[in-house]
């Protein structure tokens, strides 16, 4: 089975903060990505990347970085947190792009700026 | 891609087949219809996906209507453990798997 791992299920940040989400799948998926998911907005995808060193921007990237320095991490980076980050933070990865194969999820990270 | 609706929330007797509705009338030719649900505190799974012909797997059936505007999810037989959010969305083949989700159908299924 694939596994999308992401490093937390919970966490409490400061603003201000330096917050490093971090995300690893072990099944060699060229696609990764990183959604926010808010009550009556569904989910919005904030960065994804379609191959090492390769990112481009979703929807809503505004105080958002990512970076993908090995094929099976993709991390989220909030390089100043705010009280408008707090959210449920999803990855999720797929084959790639040819084959239109489905997105796996990891389990979410519940992200508290206080 | 293509914009997709589907109802609010449903519910469904245990035991029962839940048949969810979505419209998607201004989907492409190159667009699948992917059916995923989010249960409770999870990410959200995938169920089954299709272009033109109705599909059928070990979770679901997908019945997409000849002119594509249109699919219905259908589980056959509903248990208290598919009560989740059901997103239905249209993807392009051709673009980086870029998967736009809704508010989608909450399915209650009730004992």
């Amino acid at each position: 089975d694939v596994k999308v791992t992401q490093s937390s299920r919970y966490l409490v940040k400061r603003t201000g903060e330096k917050v490093f989400l971090e995300c690893v799948q072990d099944m060699d998926h060229e696609n990764m990505f990183w959604y926010r998911q808010d009550p009556g907005l569904g989910l919005r995808l904030i960065y994804f990347s379609y191959d090492v060193k390769m990112k481009e921007k979703g929807d809503i990237p505004e105080g958002y970085s990512v970076s993908r320095e090995k094929k099976e991490r993709f991390s989220l980076i909030l390089e100043s947190a705010s009280t408008n980050q707090t959210s449920m933070y999803l990855c999720a990865s797929s084959l790639d792009s040819v084959r239109n194969t489905e997105a796996f999820f990891g389990q979410g990270t519940r992200l508290t700026v206080v | 891609d293509a914009k997709t609706t589907q109802p609010p929330s449903m519910d469904c007797a245990e035991g029962r087949a839940a048949n969810l509705p979505c419209n998607h009338s201004t989907i492409s030719g190159n667009e699948y219809v992917y059916w995923y649900r989010q249960i409770h505190s999870q990410g959200p799974q995938y169920i089954i996906h299709g272009l033109k012909n109705n599909e059928t797997n070990e979770m679901a059936s997908l019945i997409i209507t000849e002119d594509r505007k249109s699919s219905t999810l259908i589980l056959p037989h509903a248990t208290l453990r598919d009560t989740a959010v059901y997103y239905c969305i249209a993807s392009p083949s051709y673009n980086f798997n870029k998967f736009y989700f809704g508010s989608g159908t909450k399915l209650n299924v009730k004992p």
